[in-house]
C-alpha cells in the first residue's frame, strides 16, 4: 500500500510570512493527526482529525495555526505568520481505527526553517 | 510536563551485542506503549507495541518491558545489528478518551558499530 504522503518536503520561509503543508493519509485511513517535531524533541500532537471532525486540537497555536480536512481525505496545516519558534519538522500520520492501540503511520515529514 | 523520558539522548553498542534502551513515564493512566524507529529525512515508523496488561512482548530481535510498579519500560534488541541504527522513540497512549492520541518521549540515537 502506499504509504502517507506529505508535501513539500523542504520549506524555508521569513518570520511573519505564511506557509501551507499537504497531507495524503493512506487509502481508507480515518484517522489523521498532525505532529510538530522541534530538533532533538519527541513530535507532539498538533491537531487529530477523524474523517473530516477535530477530535483533539488542544495543543494547536490557533492564534497563528489552522488546519482542515475536506471531504475526510487529505489535510492542510497552515501557519500565518510564522514565527522562529515554529522551525520544525511537520509531520502528518494516519490509522485506521481512532483506537489508542492503533500504530500511527507516518509520512516522510515537512523540514520548516523560520529565518 | 514531561509525561514520557528518555533521559539517555545517545547509545553506542558493537554489532552482536544487545542493544537496551530505556524510557520512564509519569501518567499511571497510561496503558499501551509503542517504540518507533526513525531514521534521517524519513518518518518514524512502528516498530513494537505492549499492553499494560502485560510485561513482555516480543518480536524477533526486539523485546519490550514493562515495570507497571516502575512506570518504566526498555526495549531489547539481540543482536544489534548496523542497520538498526537510527532515532528510536518511546511513546504511550491511554484507552481513557480513545482517541489514538500518543505522547512521545525525546527520542534516543542508537549507534550499532560494526
Amino acid at each position: 500500500e502506499a504509504g502517507v504522503a506529505q508535501s513539500p518536503r523542504y520549506k524555508i520561509i521569513e518570520k511573519r510570512q505564511s506557509v501551507a503543508f499537504w497531507c495524503n493519509p493512506i487509502s481508507g485511513h480515518a484517522t489523521l493527526y498532525w505532529y510538530q517535531q522541534i530538533l532533538g524533541q519527541g513530535p507532539k500532537l498538533l491537531i487529530q482529525f477523524q474523517n473530516n471532525g477535530v477530535v483533539d486540537d488542544s495543543q494547536l497555536p490557533k492564534d497563528r495555526f489552522s488546519a482542515e480536512r475536506l471531504k475526510g481525505v487529505d489535510s492542510t496545516l497552515k501557519i500565518q505568520p510564522a514565527k522562529l519558534e515554529d522551525s520544525a519538522v511537520y509531520l502528518c500520520a494516519s490509522s485506521s481505527l481512532s483506537s489508542y492501540n492503533s500504530p500511527l503511520h507516518f509520512g516522510n515529514g515537512t523540514r520548516l526553517t523560520v529565518t | 510536563d514531561q509525561q514520557v523520558k528518555q533521559n539517555s539522548p545517545s547509545l553506542s553498542v558493537q554489532e552482536g551485542r544487545i542493544s537496551i534502551l530505556n524510557c520512564d513515564y509519569t501518567n499511571s493512566m497510561f496503558d499501551y506503549f509503542l517504540w518507533y524507529k526513525k531514521y534521517p529525512a524519513e518518518g518514524p515508523t512502528f516498530l513494537i507495541s505492549i499492553s499494560s496488561i502485560k510485561d513482555k512482548n516480543e518480536d524477533g530481535r526486539f523485546t519490550v518491558f514493562l515495570n507497571k510498579s516502575a512506570k518504566h519500560l526498555s526495549l531489547h534488541i539481540v543482536p544489534s545489528q548496523p542497520g538498526d541504527s537510527a532515532v528510536y522513540f518511546c511513546a504511550a497512549s491511554a484507552q481513557s478518551g480513545n482517541t489514538g492520541k500518543l505522547i512521545f518521549g525525546q527520542g534516543t540515537t542508537l549507534q550499532v558499530k560494526p
